[in-house]
């Protein structure tokens, strides 16, 4: 069974300029999340989606973030602007139970 | 606030060896916690979960024990092998408000040698 597929892996910018992030999770899974993962420090929740509905975002910036979950599947995450403080690795789960959640490999971003 | 803290950011033992990570946390609504294992440039990957119903859940060489009194929680890998050298990241929820979404630890690094 094919895991949680994210892309890109890797991305670099420059600050101001716009960046998304794209995930597929894991087939049948109705809970997807984003979470942002700064160096030294564990997974913080942006957004949970259950299907198309985002259920919670009070963590996503929303002056810069936007999130969409089309058909409750794939998801997208954009920045606009990026600003250096948003370099991190952006990492997609998803979940069946809404316990146990499956992490793609995540997308590492550099703002310079 | 740190809800979810592991104060040992690395660990170094010897193969064969038994390996105890430690995780405290604050948030007296959590009822669930979980281990997750992360390899260099992967996602974090489940390991092995509790429920506050219980206080020890084992599953192969890995333990984990809960003390809901303490508020503590532990993972033990037993013998401890090469392969299990990775961050191990320690994670709780509970089922209303802002315990209700995965909160992680800060993780801690275990270095298995030879």
């Amino acid at each position: 069974e094919a895991g949680v597929v994210q892309s890109p892996r890797y991305k670099i910018i420059e600050k101001k300029q716009p960046v998304a992030f794209w995930c597929n999770p894991i087939s049948g899974h109705n809970t997807l999340y984003w979470y942002r993962q700064n160096l030294g420090q564990g997974p913080e929740l942006l957004i949970r989606y259950e299907n198309e509905e985002a259920v919670d975002d009070s963590q996503l910036p929303k002056d810069r973030f936007s999130a969409e979950r089309l058909k409750g599947v794939d998801s997208t995450l954009k920045i606009q602007p990026a600003e250096l403080g948003d370099s991190a690795v952006y990492l997609c789960a998803s979940s069946l139970s809404g316990t146990k959640q499956y992490f793609g490999p995540g997308t590492r971003l550099t703002v310079l | 606030d740190q809800q979810v803290k592991q104060n040992s950011p690395s660990l170094s033992v010897q193969e064969g060896r038994i390996s105890i990570l430690n995780c405290d946390y604050t948030n007296s609504m959590f009822d669930y916690f979980l281990w997750y294992k992360k390899y260099p440039a992967e996602g974090p990957t489940f390991l092995i979960s509790i429920s506050s119903i219980k206080d020890k859940n084992e599953d192969g060489r890995f333990t984990v024990f809960l003390n809901k009194s303490a508020k503590h929680l532990s993972l033990h890998i037993v013998p401890s092998q090469p392969g299990d050298s990775a961050v191990y990241f320690c994670a709780a929820k509970g089922n209303t408000g802002t315990a209700s979404k995965l909160t992680f630890g800060t993780g801690t690094r275990l270095q298995v040698t030879l």
